[in-house]
């Protein structure tokens, strides 16, 4: 069974410091991996996604995820907080199969303090 | 391209009644989704289907809930009778292709609420 942990359920950063926003999965297969963020009000939107080939992707709004097989990890990351990246970010994992089998986490919801 | 679009974005109804949500997804899209929102469980599968016709329905919470597809264009879930446990935001998503590479685009949500 595939399934995705995020660690934190709130973070706080200031305004022009690093996002860090850590998320595990557990598959018997390498997975698809993805970031959604999800603003007040909206529904989610895909940030990124990692497939096969280049194991660091990059995103919108500068965001940035690495995947590492042997920590069985996908961080997100941005270099410089922003105010209008206080979001709820979801990170999922798909084994394949089917677009359906999508399994979300249950969320990070980040704040950026001025 | 206006992206998936759901109606309405609010409904408040009283328990007992009938709710239907309803959900267009981008054109060309060949895969739909209806996902269901709260704090205690996260976002839920319920149904998901592929060129209009229901693939799993596994996630629809019992007989009470009901959800159709009568072209690629349109589609409904409909809750009858309605129970105060339903409230929550119900999000449709649209995909091109049924791969599990894929990502999806939701919409904005329908947030329901029932008295």
């Amino acid at each position: 069974a595939q399934s995705v942990t995020q660690l934190g359920s709130h973070v706080s950063v200031s305004e022009g410091a690093l996002v860090l926003l850590r998320c595990n999965y557990s598959s018997s297969v390498p997975p698809y991996l993805f970031w959604y963020v999800q603003y007040p009000n909206q529904g989610l939107q895909l940030l990124l996604k990692y497939t096969t080939g280049a194991t660091l992707v990059k995103g919108i709004n500068g965001f940035e995820a690495e995947f590492k097989k042997s920590e069985t990890s996908f961080h997100l990351t941005k270099p410089s907080a922003h105010m209008s990246d206080a979001a709820e970010y979801f990170c999922a994992v798909n084994r394949g199969g089917s677009a359906s089998k999508i399994i979300f986490g249950s969320g990070t919801r980040l704040s950026i303090r001025p | 391209d206006a992206g998936v679009i759901q109606s309405p974005r609010h409904e408040v109804t009283e328990m007992g009644q009938e709710v239907t949500l309803r959900c267009k997804p981008i054109s060309g899209h060949n895969s739909l989704f209806w996902y269901r929102q709260t704090m205690m469980r996260g976002l839920e599968l319920l149904i998901y289907f592929n060129n209009n016709v229901p693939i799993d329905d596994s996630g629809m919470p019992e007989d009470r809930f009901s959800a159709k597809m009568p072209n690629a264009s349109f589609s409904t879930l409909k809750i009858q009778p309605s129970e105060p446990r339903d409230s929550a935001v119900y999000f449709c998503a649209s995909s091109q292709t049924d791969r599990a590479d894929y990502g999806y685009t939701f919409g904005s949500g329908t947030r329901l609420t029932v008295v």
